[in-house]
């Protein structure tokens, strides 16, 4: 079974606190994601990477930053927590099949629950 | 760009009704199409899938028909459990468009009363 583990999940943090959200995943997958989700909004992307040390902004990038040094790690990292990144942290991963995007299924993680006070 | 809209929930149902969740999509190419079911306190997992138009993606009793003509992917189960509890989202990834990115619906709500 593919898996995807995310180191917490529930995370509460201070304001200014710099936070480090951890994925891993143990299926050789190449695409990486990091998605958060808030009620009535869905999923929003907020980082991509296709490859180590590659990433691409997704949707919501601002605040935010990541980091790819092995090919089964990816970690998003907020530099100085504020109240309104207060969410459901989703990573996934996916193969690439011939190209960066595709028609490949997504693996999620359970997901991380940050509160920001 | 491309987009997806579902129909809002909640859905509440008895045990043994049948669903339907609408979905329909934008999309500037050929996308493929996938049902996400996330069920209490974990991540999305795959439900179904189709990758060209007029497949039927199908699991668990769940199915769905890619329509190009009207741009739908709705879900369906005939008979649902109070086990199918759960939000369902569907979602669209179209690497025609030249991104990577899978757009996800809003989500919607299925409750099943026994």
């Amino acid at each position: 079974d593919v898996k995807v583990t995310q180191s917490s999940r529930y995370l509460v943090k201070r304001t200014g606190e710099k936070v480090f959200l951890e994925c891993v995943q143990d299926m050789d997958h190449e695409n990486m994601f990091w998605y958060r989700q808030d009620p009535g909004l869905g999923l929003r992307l907020i980082y991509f990477s296709y490859d180590v040390k590659m990433k691409e902004k997704g949707d919501i990038p601002e605040g935010y930053s990541v980091s790819r040094e092995k090919k089964e790690r990816f970690s998003l990292i907020l530099e100085s927590a504020s109240t309104n990144q207060t969410s459901m942290y989703l990573c996934a991963s996916s193969f690439q099949a011939g190209g960066r995007g595709g028609r490949e299924t997504q693996y999620f993680g359970p997901g991380t629950r940050l509160l920001v006070l | 760009g491309d987009s997806v809209t579902q129909m809002e929930g909640p859905v509440t149902l008895s045990e043994e009704a049948f669903l339907t969740i609408n979905c329909t999509y934008t999309a500037t190419g050929y996308p493929s199409l996938f049902w996400y079911v996330q069920y209490p306190g974990e991540g999305l997992q795959l439900l179904l899938k189709a990758t060209k138009a007029d497949d039927k993606g199908s699991n668990k009793g769940f199915e769905a028909t890619y329509r190009k003509e009207t741009t739908s992917f709705h879900l369906e189960k005939g008979s649902v459990q109070v086990s199918d509890s759960a939000v369902y989202f569907c979602a669209l990834s179209d690497p025609g468009s030249g991104t990577y990115k899978y757009i996800f619906g809003t989500g919607t709500r299925l409750k099943v009363l026994a």
